[in-house]
């Protein structure tokens, strides 16, 4: 089966811009987990969405938000764009059962300039 | 507060000798553990997960990991490495909270294997 899709895999944009990011997760998987990974912070949890409800969200700012459509698909948006926000951007995609794992895209490589 | 330490930045090993990568865990209640893998410019890997039953775990690529509940451990290991096997590994911990879930995972081992 498809694994997790995101898109776009690479990304330049300029301080003050805002970004989009997509993910597709597995078919039949409702729960979709954004995840910000960094040199220096390394893997730090963003948000979580389950059936369009966001769940869970780590701390981060408000410029970050997310949301989940009916598809399970999910979109995670940073506005007001910091070259602190230069990162690799993971989501992660699991059925929600209690013993799940979590299956992660490849990623989007977004650069701020 | 629940996390994941991995002690060593990196861990170099000869082709084909055995490999271990150290992960413990500071969890409340039961631990559910998670090893990744990630290569250059890609997402992360699942390797293999502990949830219950016996401690230690086989999971993929002859990866296996030894859960220790009276040491807090999930050590990552291989019998014989590959060249291919490097990369950077992540050990994780589920934490529950509320009903609600997310991975919260150690800095990163990196292992390079050396032919």
């Amino acid at each position: 089966k498809a694994g997790v899709t995101q898109t776009p895999r690479y990304l330049i944009k300029t301080r003050g811009q805002q970004v989009t990011l997509s993910c597709s997760p597995i078919s039949g998987h409702r729960s979709v987990s954004w995840y910000q990974q960094t040199p220096g912070q390394g893997l730090q949890f963003l948000f979580e969405y389950f059936s369009e409800t966001q769940r869970n969200k780590g701390n981060f700012p408000g410029r970050f938000s997310g949301r989940q459509f009916s598809n399970s698909r999910s979109e995670m948006n940073v506005s007001t764009l910091e070259l602190g926000d230069s990162a690799l951007y993971l989501c992660a995609s699991s059925s929600g059962l209690k013993d799940y794992g979590y299956t992660f895209g490849s990623g989007t490589r977004l650069t701020v300039v | 507060a629940q996390s994941v330490a991995q002690p060593e930045d990196q861990v170099n090993v000869a082709e084909g000798n055995p490999l271990t990568v150290k992960c413990t865990y500071s969890v409340s209640g039961n631990p559910y553990l998670f090893w990744y893998v990630q290569y250059p410019n890609r997402g992360l890997q699942f390797l293999l997960k502990y949830i219950t039953g016996d401690n230690l775990v086989k999971g993929s690529y002859g990866f296996e990991a030894e859960f220790n509940k009276s040491q807090t451990s999930f050590h990552l290991k291989k019998p014989s490495a590959l060249v291919s096997d490097s990369a950077l590994y992540f050990c994780a911990v589920r934490r529950i909270s509320g009903g609600y879930n997310k991975l919260i995972f150690g800095a990163g081992t990196r292992l390079a294997v050396h032919p």
